[in-house]
């Protein structure tokens, strides 16, 4: 059973360009949770999503940032116009259900550098 | 409003020897859960244990444990009989409800031989 899929595990882009890091879920997870990790620092929430819906973005920079996870395909964190402020450690997680209890399970982060 | 502190940044400790990696989280929800995770320098996190707010035992997992003091609201992790390979960092969380893990800002744990 695969685990949790990140691509790329490196993103280097200029300031003002567009990153894409995308994230495939464990097999029959279909909660899907993306994390920012800044230097020195422990994981930041940014947004909870399942299919087709993005039910709490509320980490979420409120310009630049988006997130989706279509019926279809890996989920997509966007980012816009990315600011040197921007470089960190990118991680989704994923789980089964929901609830107190629930492990989330973590994919090897996508490193980003902006330039 | 939810916060977890770890207040050791770096730890040393000698391998095959035991170590305890402190935590202190504070709610007023009564119903939370704890986690450990690990993060090698290979950067991945790594889930390591679970501990609930209403489980009257200590969590365990091989060679993990968590003593779990609700009145003081800590949640300390113990490792025992350490490894070169246990040398990462580890970090708390919580979640009160929900779904978001709320993280501390980790521990640097060092087994040196």
């Amino acid at each position: 059973n695969a685990g949790v899929m990140q691509n790329p595990r490196h993103l280097v882009r200029r300031r003002g360009q567009e990153a894409r890091l995308r994230c495939s879920p464990m097999k029959g997870h279909s909660h899907v949770y993306w994390y920012r990790q800044l230097p020195e620092e422990g994981l930041k929430f940014m947004v909870y999503l399942q299919k087709e819906n993005i039910i709490d973005e509320s980490g979420m920079p409120k310009e630049r940032f988006s997130a989706e996870f279509p019926k279809e395909g890996p989920s997509i964190l966007r980012i816009q116009q990315v600011v040197r402020g921007d470089s960190a450690a990118y991680f989704c997680a994923s789980s089964p259900t929901l609830g107190l209890e629930e492990t989330q399970y973590f994919g090897p982060g996508t490193r980003l550098l902006v330039l | 409003a939810q916060k977890i502190t770890q207040t050791q940044p770096g730890m040393f400790v000698q391998e095959k020897e035991a170590v305890t990696l402190d935590c202190t989280y504070d709610t007023s929800d009564p119903s939370y859960g704890l986690f450990w995770y690990k993060q090698p320098s290979s950067g991945e996190m790594i889930f390591l244990i679970y501990q609930g707010s209403y489980d009257q035992q200590n969590a365990t997992e091989g060679r993990y444990s968590l003593n779990f003091q609700k009145a003081r609201k800590s949640a300390n992790l113990v490792i025992s009989a350490s490894q070169l390979g246990d040398s990462a960092m580890y970090f708390c969380a919580m979640r009160v409800s929900g779904y978001a893990l709320n993280f501390g800002k980790g521990t640097s744990l060092l087994v040196t031989p």
